[in-house]
């Protein structure tokens, strides 16, 4: 079975600054898909970025960027210039491959907290 | 983008009664939805997914009997907490597969308090 571990429980970044969220993944799959979610106090779900593991290319979304290693089954994600509204808990969530109705793996989550 | 809309936000109910939570698929049609349960400051624990037209498929450990799930349209998909009690209590959230770009879509939540 798939396991989704995220190391970091919690994390906090001044404002403004860098912060990484480690992920790391279990699968015997070669094609998959890696999402990360930020679930804000209001607990609405949000896609933040995803990857397709047939892709070599780390995915970006604005100030949102991964660091996807398949050989090292790790999936990181990178906030730069953090904001308030950044402070949220994220989850890494991976996906087998194959259409329809394959059931997402969730990460324990990391809370981040924005330091002003 | 597609929306998942849910519904109630939130719900009260006295121990022993039943609470249904709806959540519709507003401009996709979704074949396949899911219903996790999440518990506070934890992750989302999936419940059952539901295939629309079919029985549910539900996880390990989860009680079909009180956790009835109809996925009648492709658009609608229900949760229906039969006989609530205390321990029940939690925060129940819908999602969607729509389909490769946008991935799944999640409802906004509903926070079932039984007394």
């Amino acid at each position: 079975a798939q396991t989704v571990t995220q190391s970091q429980p919690e994390m906090s970044v001044q404002e403004a600054e860098t912060v990484t969220l480690s992920c790391t993944y279990d699968t015997s799959e070669s094609d998959y898909y890696l999402f990360w979610y930020k679930q804000p106090p209001s607990r609405q779900m949000i896609l933040v970025i995803r990857q397709e593991a047939y892709k070599q290319q780390n995915a970006t979304e604005n100030r949102f960027s991964v660091n996807f290693q398949k050989a090292a089954k790790s999936f990181s994600l990178k906030i730069s210039d953090s904001q308030l509204g950044d402070a949220a808990m994220y989850f890494c969530a991976y996906r087998p491959p194959n259409f329809g109705n394959e059931k997402l793996t969730f990460g324990t989550g990391t809370r981040l907290t924005i330091i002003p | 983008g597609a929306v998942v809309s849910q519904h109630p936000s939130w719900v009260i109910c006295k121990s022993g009664t039943s609470v249904k939570i709806e959540c519709r698929s507003l401009d996709f049609q979704a074949t396949t939805m899911f219903w996790y349960r999440q518990f506070p400051k934890q992750s989302l624990m999936l419940m059952a997914t539901s295939n629309e037209g079919s029985k549910a498929t539900y996880e390990q450990g989860v009680e079909k009997d009180k956790f009835l799930i109809n996925h009648a349209s492709l658009t609608l998909s229900t949760l229906t907490v039969t006989s609530a009690h205390p321990e029940d209590s939690s925060f129940y959230i819908c999602s969607a597969w729509t389909g490769q770009y946008y991935g799944y879509t999640f409802g906004s939540g509903t926070r079932l308090t039984v007394v």
